[in-house]
């Protein structure tokens, strides 16, 4: 949904291990999700990206999962590695707008 | 290809000064420019959207006479930080479209620190 300032959840996870990340949307005509991967000191690099015609995409060691129903949207890595440290943020589309929710702090531990 | 430059990466200013922040779209026309600023162990929020050749619509709660945007091209947005304060130190991130807007391309962020 959309930011409202609140400081970072965060996860750790073992390496090798499987991760999920959580988010929550407002918008229920939101039609557009995408899952944005931030490194310490750069700019948000895309992941992967669902329309709401869908409920599962799964990209390379990535799958998101939408639920309307709820309004939820999970992010899952498969076997996470190191390079897999990062901020991750959802972001729904309305009205010709993006909206970032919170982000989620990922840490893998070697 | 869609790659978006920021310029500079880094600027520490005095209090009272202007700052001018480029976002520079280096292989595609960029119809639509955003601007986001981004605190510490916070998410992105949106500050303004520009379109080439219009005025820039700023989301609510930003001050457009402080924070001036100009985007004259369809590869160059200008975002300047005008009589700046310590509060207004911050991480701007800016992302750029063309027309397909689904589509939006992030810069790497320009870390601005007010002294």
């Amino acid at each position: 949904g959309e930011s409202v300032g609140l400081h970072l959840p965060t996860l750790s996870v073992q390496e090798g291990d499987n991760s999920i990340i959580n988010c929550a949307y407002s918008n229920s005509a939101s039609d557009y999700f995408i899952w944005y991967k931030q490194e310490s000191g750069k700019g948000p690099q895309f992941i992967i990206d669902i329309r709401s015609n869908m409920d599962k995409r799964q990209g390379q060691r990535v799958t998101v999962l939408l639920n309307k129903t709820v309004k939820h949207l999970s992010l899952q890595i498969a076997a996470t590695q190191p390079g897999d440290s990062a901020v991750y943020f959802c972001a729904e589309y309305t009205g010709n707008q993006f909206y970032f929710g919170t982000g989620t702090s990922l840490t893998v531990i070697p | 290809g869609a790659v978006v430059s920021q310029h500079p990466s880094w600027v520490i200013c005095k209090s009272g000064t202007s700052v001018k922040i480029e976002c520079r779209s280096l292989d595609f026309q960029a119809t639509t420019m955003f601007w986001y600023r981004q605190f510490p162990k916070q998410s992105l929020m949106l500050m303004a959207t520009s379109n080439e050749g219009s005025k820039a619509t700023y989301e609510q709660g930003v001050e457009k006479d402080k924070f001036l945007i100009n985007h004259a091209s369809l590869t160059l947005s200008t975002l300047t930080v005008t009589s700046a304060h310590p509060e207004d130190s911050s991480f701007y991130i800016c992302s750029a479209t063309d027309h397909r807007v689904y589509e939006q391309y992030f810069g790497p962020g320009t870390r601005l620190t007010v002294t």
